[in-house]
């Protein structure tokens, strides 16, 4: 099925471990984006990408790195995990264009660090 | 970048309209005023865009107001299962114009009852 397809769907974590957020996406969007969402908060972006080998911060971007070798990957990385990243990690994907396109958003992963 | 203000929380009668306001005051020429729901804690869910004209599609209807400064987003029969929190969002556009950050806000907690 076509969309954006999040792995794991949820973690946990000991402080201080790294590991991979993987995201996914078949329908040829240039656009990806990772965002964090906190109990009671909306989501905030934390990287985004407008295509292969290109990636910029967005609001949160401190202790995660990101890459994007291909179109339909865009793995979120945490370097060392900290409790202050617990969270529900969506990503999302879009075209690119300067007409207007919804984005499609993952079911999310949620990661807990103890 | 443009702001948005939206109530915290609204209340509907089941099969009653829902309108849902939005201001945007600071919104430039060339963005678009966007629509998302989030039902419980699962991904956002792409709901209507639109740039300066009234869009209608299956789920909602967006009227946006000639100044552009605020938009309504309706849902005509709201239903139990509208029950969500919807975010309207301003698509930032990148200085090359590719696509867009979206930025959300906290949006509103729409509560529809029977």
């Amino acid at each position: 099925n076509a969309g954006v397809t999040q792995t794991p769907k949820f973690q946990v974590l000991k402080t201080g471990q790294s590991m991979t957020l993987q995201c996914a996406q078949d329908m040829n969007h240039e656009y990806m984006s990772w965002y964090r969402q906190d109990p009671g908060m909306g989501l905030r972006l934390i990287h985004y990408s407008v295509g292969a080998g290109i990636t910029d911060q967005g609001e949160v971007p401190n202790g995660y790195n990101v890459s994007r070798s291909t179109t339909e990957d865009f793995p979120l990385r945490l370097l060392s995990a900290a409790p202050s990243q617990t969270s529900v990690y969506f990503c999302a994907s879009s075209y690119r264009g300067t007409a207007s396109y919804g984005y499609t958003f993952g079911s999310g992963t949620r990661l807990t660090v103890v | 970048d443009a702001k948005t203000t939206q109530p915290t929380s609204m209340d509907c009668a089941e099969g009653r309209a829902a309108n849902l306001p939005c201001n945007h005051s600071t919104i430039s020429g060339n963005e678009y005023v966007y629509w998302y729901r989030q039902i419980h804690s699962q991904g956002p869910q792409y709901i209507i865009h639109g740039l300066k004209n009234n869009e209608t599609n299956e789920m909602a209807s967006l009227i946006i107001t000639e100044d552009r400064k605020s938009s309504t987003l309706i849902l005509p029969h709201a239903t139990l299962r509208d029950t969500a929190v919807y975010y309207c969002i301003v698509r930032v556009q990148l200085i090359y114009n590719q696509g867009g950050k979206l930025i959300f806000g906290q949006g509103t907690e729409l509560s529809v009852k029977p």
